[in-house]
């Protein structure tokens, strides 16, 4: 079963620097998400990204924020100056055109940021 | 603006029994797609079962049923035969280029 794979499973910075969270989506999936759950909460919505550019974001993903697919492979998650309640988990996930058959989410198994 | 809401935080079931589980939502689209995710301890989302909108037939999948109410924007998760592994939190979720997620139900399923 074709999976998405994030890298690196946990990450910790320090305050104020940059990280990058990797992911590789399923190879023939043409729209690419990242999520993030804060321990215990909600899962939230950050951006979505479909044919090189971003289609929708949410109040969460500000300026700190960006995200590349650098290589029609990877799908990156950048955060500059990380603060302390960056600190969550990180989902990655992809999907098919929508409408398709198997149309849904195939979600990464994430990566823990902890911002110290 | 789509919207998700569980009500039921927490709930437990005796082993090889049912359990429902419940999701209101709300959204402006016509056509949409509906989703039960489930995060075991590991935290990992995995896909449980989807229903699309258009569609009046509730989906199943083996033990996982739903019972979709599309004029009450209610899309509820029915477990049968609970196990033990089926302990975790469960999320619904609506959307399509965007899915949001419900607050999540945490289950446990005793011995």
């Amino acid at each position: 079963e074709p999976e998405v794979t994030q890298t690196p499973s946990h990450q910790v910075t320090q305050m104020g620097q940059e990280v990058i969270l990797r992911c590789v989506p399923i190879s023939n999936h043409l729209y690419f998400y990242w999520y993030r759950q804060i321990l215990g909460q909600k899962v939230e919505f950050l951006v979505s990204f479909y044919n090189n550019e971003i289609s929708e974001k949410s109040e969460i993903f500000d300026d700190r924020f960006s995200v590349e697919r650098p290589d029609g492979s990877n799908f990156t998650l950048k955060i500059r100056s990380t603060k302390l309640e960056d600190s969550a988990m990180y989902f990655c996930a992809s999907s098919e055109l929508v409408g398709g058959p198997d149309y849904g989410y195939t979600f990464g198994s994430g990566t823990r940021l902890t911002v110290v | 603006a789509q919207t998700v809401t569980q009500s039921q935080p927490e709930m437990s079931v005796q082993e090889a029994e049912t359990v429902t589980l419940s999701c209101t939502y709300d959204t402006s689209e016509s056509n949409y797609y509906l989703f039960w995710y489930k995060q075991p301890p590991s935290r990992q989302m995995i896909l449980v079962i989807r229903q699309e909108a258009y569609k009046q037939q509730n989906a199943t999948e083996n033990r996982f049923s739903v019972n979709f109410q599309k004029a009450a924007k209610s899309f509820s998760l029915k477990i049968s035969d609970s196990q033990l592994g089926d302990t975790a939190m469960y999320f619904c979720a609506i959307g399509d280029n965007d899915m949001r997620f419900g607050a999540g139900t945490r289950l446990t399923v005793k011995p």
